[in-house]
């Protein structure tokens, strides 16, 4: 049981450049999410999604954008990449609707952008 | 104001020894609170957690203190071994506009000396 898969492990980004980081759950979670993890910030919530077409907005949700066409996969796209996004990005699953039901990271992707 | 503050930021304990960390909250919204243990290279794991009708759950060498009216809440880590060593958070969630929403607290980095 894969859980939470991210891809790239490690990505170096120059100013400007644009990429995808890629997140897939196999646990069939309606809540998908993004957060940075930065010395001293804890996880800041970047966007989420509660299903299939629907998302919104976090705590730091600039510079970023989200999609999800599928239950499964949600990407966070980064337009026009500035060193302030350099940071350690997870994605995090759950069930939605239960309040006990706990956020399931990935093992992250180190970002830096030069 | 949605925010978990979290102290300290950092702490060293011998071997054996009680490792503490302490957490507030303001908003009374929130209705769950779950302690995440990280690993270097990898993404939180949920340790332990505990709903604000309970004053304590303990699992093991590990116990959440929880005082609603302060709005505190504690992880208490018993016989700190080595392999405790890890960054731990609390989180708060809260059921807003269908969906449970975890906000963070910003990290304590533990390590715990043979």
């Amino acid at each position: 049981n894969a859980g939470v898969t991210q891809t790239p492990k490690f990505q170096v980004l120059k100013t400007g450049q644009s990429m995808t980081l890629q997140c897939a759950q196999d646990m069939n979670h309606e809540y998908m999410s993004w957060y940075r993890q930065d010395p001293g910030m804890g996880l800041r919530l970047i966007h989420y999604s509660v299903g299939a077409g629907i998302t919104d907005q976090g705590e730091v949700p600039n510079g970023y954008n989200v999609s999800r066409s599928t239950t499964e996969d949600f990407p966070l796209r980064l337009l026009s990449a500035a060193p302030s996004q350099t940071s350690v990005y997870f994605c995090a699953s759950a069930r939605a609707s239960s309040y006990n039901s706990p956020l399931h990271f990935g093992n992250g992707t180190r970002l830096t952008v030069t | 104001q949605q925010q978990v503050k979290q102290s300290p930021q950092s702490l060293i304990v011998q071997k054996g020894g009680i490792s503490i960390i302490n957490c507030a909250y303001e908003n009374t919204a929130f209705d769950y609170f779950p302690w995440y243990q990280q690993f270097p290279g990898k993404g939180p794991a949920l340790l332990i957690a505990i709903r604000p009708d309970v004053s304590e759950k303990k699992e093991g060498r590990f116990t959440i203190s929880f005082n609603k009216s302060a709005k505190q809440f504690s992880l208490h880590i018993m016989d700190s071994q080595p392999g405790d060593s890890a960054t731990y958070f609390c989180a708060a969630t809260a059921f807003v506009s269908g969906t449970y929403k975890y906000i963070f607290g910003t990290g304590t980095r533990l390590k715990v000396l043979a």
